[in-house]
């Protein structure tokens, strides 16, 4: 079966400093991924997303960049981070066609800029 | 474009009373509809879906019926209880992508 995992859970990081975060799912091939964004009290925003190894569309101009090294890794980073980057992040997949079966996510990472 | 709208919450209800939460969308195409569920401190769980209208997704209790001609997936159940306390996120599938609504949040008090 397929799984997704997220790590870490939980992320502390001052103002200014670097941010890897990373999301390896198992059990398939070539999936889609996906990174997103929850601010407290909002919805969710798509970050960016990825059809295969280095292929990487962004959704929102930002702080933020994602790379996909490996066909089930994806890698969320900054440089410098900000006050505006504290948030719940989301990794997700799908098959083929995700926009008829859905995604399956992570269970998350939350950042809290300080 | 392609978008997703959802009463704002929060929810409150008592256990075992009927829930409805609204959502409406704008699609080009014909979108499959998503419901998801965000517990506690954790990931979304997929809860329901349709792919087609008039198709109706079902799951733990929940309902949502795809309508057309209304451009509404609603989601409905006959008796909620405490556990279901989470946040309710409707969502539309097109070309490659989920669109998400901003969510529901669900207070069930015993």
């Amino acid at each position: 079966s397929q799984t997704i995992h997220q790590w870490p859970a939980t992320l502390v990081q001052p103002v200014g400093s670097p941010l890897s975060l990373e999301c390896t799912v198992e059990g398939t091939s070539n999936p889609n991924l996906y990174w997103y964004r929850q601010a407290a009290g909002r919805g969710l925003q798509l970050l960016f997303y990825s059809v295969g190894i280095g292929q990487i569309s962004s959704e929102v101009p930002q702080n933020l960049s994602a790379s996909r090294p490996q066909d089930r890794q994806f890698i969320l980073s900054s440089k410098k981070l900000l006050l505006s980057d504290s948030g719940f992040y989301l990794c997700a997949w799908s098959g083929g066609r995700g926009q008829d079966y859905g995604y399956t996510f992570g269970s998350g990472t939350r950042l809290t800029v300080v | 474009g392609n978008s997703v709208t959802q009463m704002e919450g929060p929810v409150t209800l008592s256990e075992e009373a009927f829930l409805t939460i609204n959502c409406t969308y704008t699609a080009t195409g014909y979108p499959s509809l998503f419901w998801y569920v965000q517990y506690p401190g954790e990931g979304l769980q997929l809860l329901l879906k349709a792919t087609k209208a008039d198709d109706k997704g079902s799951n733990k209790g929940f309902e949502a019926t795809y309508r057309k001609e209304t451009t509404s997936f609603h989601l409905e159940k006959g008796s909620v209880q405490v556990s279901d306390s989470a946040v309710y996120f409707c969502a539309l599938g097109n070309t490659d992508k989920l669109i998400f609504g901003t969510g529901t949040r669900l207070q069930v008090f015993p």
